[in-house]
Order: C-alpha cells, then sequence, then structure tokens
C-alpha cells in the first residue's frame, strides 16, 4: 500500500533563516505530488505541484521554492523566512487520476 | 475562476442524529469529480467519499453519504448516526479532470455527547 511521510512533524525557526520540508511517498511510482499550506483555521492554498522529476509549477508567487529531484520525494525550501510563511504545510500526492491522498503535515512557526 | 463554496463555518449535532453539510461549487466543466475530507484535531486531511460528475448516483460509505445535483452545482454531504470521532473539519473539494484541486473553506463540525 502507498504511504506519505512528512518531516519534520513541527518547527520553529526565526524569521530571515532558511527552511528545508521533505516529503516522500512509497508504493507508487511517477505520481502527482502537491505542497498546501494551511493557515489557522482555514482553508488550503495550493502552492506547487509537480508532474515529474524536476517538473515544477507554482500557483502563488512567494517566498518558498520547491523541487523534486527523485521520482517520490518532493521538497519545499526558502532562503529567508518571513512571519507570514507560519502555517501548517500538508503534502499530497495523487496517482495519475483524481484522488489526493495528504501526508501528515508539518507545523511551521516562525518568529 | 472555479470555486467552492461552503456557508457554514461552524455546526454541531448531538451524538447519534444526522446532519448535513453544505457545498456548492462553480464551474463551467462538465467532466469532474467532487470530493469531502475531513480534518480531525490531528490534521491529518482524510478522504471521506468522492463523487463523479457523470454519475447520477449518489455515492456512500457507511454513515457518509452525499446529495449531488449536478444542475444546481451542489454537493451536500449526510452523515448519519454521527459519533464524537466525527468532530472535525470538513473540506468539500472540486477537481476538474486534468486540473488542479479547488478547496472550500471548511465547516467545523462538533458532535456533542
Amino acid at each position: 500500500s502507498q504511504t506519505i511521510h512528512q518531516w519534520p512533524a513541527t518547527l520553529v525557526q526565526p524569521v530571515g533563516s532558511p527552511l528545508s520540508l521533505e516529503c516522500t511517498v512509497e508504493g507508487t511510482s511517477n505520481p502527482n505530488l502537491y505542497w498546501y499550506r494551511q493557515a489557522a483555521g482555514r482553508g488550503l492554498q495550493l502552492l506547487f505541484y509537480s508532474v515529474g522529476i524536476g517538473q515544477i509549477s507554482s500557483e502563488v508567487p512567494q517566498n518558498l521554492s520547491a523541487s523534486r529531484p527523485q521520482d517520490r520525494q518532493f521538497i519545499l525550501s526558502s532562503k529567508k523566512l518571513l512571519l507570514s510563511d507560519s502555517g501548517f504545510y500538508l503534502c499530497a500526492w495523487s496517482p495519475r487520476s483524481y484522488e489526493q491522498y495528504f501526508g501528515p503535515g508539518t507545523r511551521l512557526t516562525v518568529t | 475562476a472555479q470555486t467552492v463554496t461552503q456557508s457554514q463555518p461552524e455546526m454541531s449535532v448531538q451524538e447519534a442524529e444526522t446532519v448535513t453539510l453544505s457545498c456548492t461549487y462553480d464551474t463551467s466543466e462538465s467532466n469532474y469529480y467532487l470530493f469531502w475530507y475531513k480534518q480531525p484535531p490531528s490534521r491529518q486531511m482524510i478522504l471521506v467519499i468522492r463523487q463523479e460528475a457523470y454519475k447520477q448516483q449518489n455515492a456512500t460509505e457507511n454513515r457518509f453519504s452525499v446529495n449531488f445535483q449536478k444542475a444546481a452545482k451542489s454537493f451536500s454531504l449526510k452523515i448519519s448516526d454521527s459519533q464524537l470521532g466525527d468532530t472535525a473539519m470538513y473540506f468539500c473539494a472540486f477537481n476538474p479532470y486534468g486540473q488542479n484541486f479547488v478547496f472550500g473553506p471548511g465547516t467545523r463540525l462538533s458532535v456533542l455527547p
């Protein structure tokens, strides 16, 4: 069966520091991968999606970037965090069909 | 732009009772999927139920069922025999074929003992 992992689960970082969040999927190949951000008590905002290695599409211009160095690995990064980057970050994967399955998420607090 | 609206920010229901969560969406697409996701306090997003727009029959998963009205662009979720574990945020989502998901703002459901 397929599983999706995210780490770290919780992160507290100062403003101006770099960021690297990792997402990996097991038990499938060539999935579509997604990064979402969820502000407290709010809905999901799609940040990036990827249909293959090295293929990244950005939905919202911002302080973040994404990379897909391997088929089942998706990384969210920032060179310098802003206070507004705080939130709950969810990674999701989708088979080449229509459902999305979510990881456990990373709670990021920028201080 | 395609949008999903959930007009009930918060709802509550007594344990063992039935509750219906509303969702409407706006699209010009004719082929798409609709979903309800549940996000409990753990914040893990869990797929509850899905509906394919070309199917007229409403989807059902145990205590969860939907009322899909394609012409009205309405997709409500009915939870029967509510349980304490149903307490969560519920997100309605719309996925046109070959495009990205669009999520609604969510409805916070509290099941009261």
